[in-house]
């Protein structure tokens, strides 16, 4: 059964910092890997998506890799700024309809 | 601009009541789907719809069902609330690559 966690629960960093989340899956056989960021009480806003046979996508500040072999996916945020708070969850595709979500890292940027 | 709609933000419903969450899209999806978060959990699916009337069961259908009469229009149904269904509750439309979501319901259960 795939499982995805996501380590840290919980990041302060102050601002302009670059950092870096984590996010790891038990089974390789993945369709795909999405971040997204939910912002307090709203919904899920896709980030990024990284197809099984890539091995990363960028969109401005954000880089997201994805090593399938071990099991693995950083959300990279360069220079972060206040706005950028929020939680940013992991998502593996599987396959058909069915998407496997991680438990998300609440991110803190302080002013 | 694709939309997805709830029809609460927040709800309070008493142990017993039959409860009924509403999502609308605009985006013409054959897709929609419904999750509950709950901290430390991450999204589960409950239930998902590919069709006009065609349902499936998600990881955790137990105390609910769904009804989807229209494309654009996905019902959530607790039959009969218990606490532990106290919840956010999301939806969504689209492809399982880009699901759309809506803003969500909170509810809680007393």
């Amino acid at each position: 059964k795939q499982e995805v966690t996501q380590i840290p629960a919980a990041l302060s960093v102050p601002e302009g910092e670059n950092l870096v989340l984590n996010c790891s899956f038990t089974d390789s056989a993945i369709y795909n890997l999405q971040w997204f960021r939910q912002d307090p009480g709203k919904g899920l806003t896709s980030l990024l998506l990284i197809q099984s046979s890539q091995r990363e996508q960028t969109s401005g500040r954000l880089n997201a890799s994805l090593d399938k072999s071990s099991g693995r996916s950083t959300l990279y945020i360069a220079a972060s700024q206040p706005g950028d708070s929020a939680t940013y969850l992991c998502a593996v595709g599987t396959g058909g309809f069915k998407t496997i979500f991680g438990a998300g890292t609440r991110l803190f940027v302080k002013a | 601009d694709v939309k997805v709609t709830q029809s609460s933000r927040y709800l309070v419903k008493r142990t017993g009541e039959k409860v009924f969450l509403e999502c609308v899209q605009d985006m013409d999806h054959e897709n929609m789907f419904w999750y509950r978060q709950d901290p430390g959990l991450g999204l589960r699916l409950i239930y998902f719809s590919y069709d006009v009337k065609m349902k499936e069961k998600g990881d955790i259908p137990e105390g609910y069902s769904v009804s989807r009469e229209k494309k654009e229009r996905f019902s959530l149904i607790l039959e009969s609330a218990s606490t532990n269904q106290t919840s956010m509750y999301l939806c969504a439309s689209g492809l399982q690559e880009t699901q759309y979501f809506g803003p969500g319901t909170r509810l809680l259960v007393l």
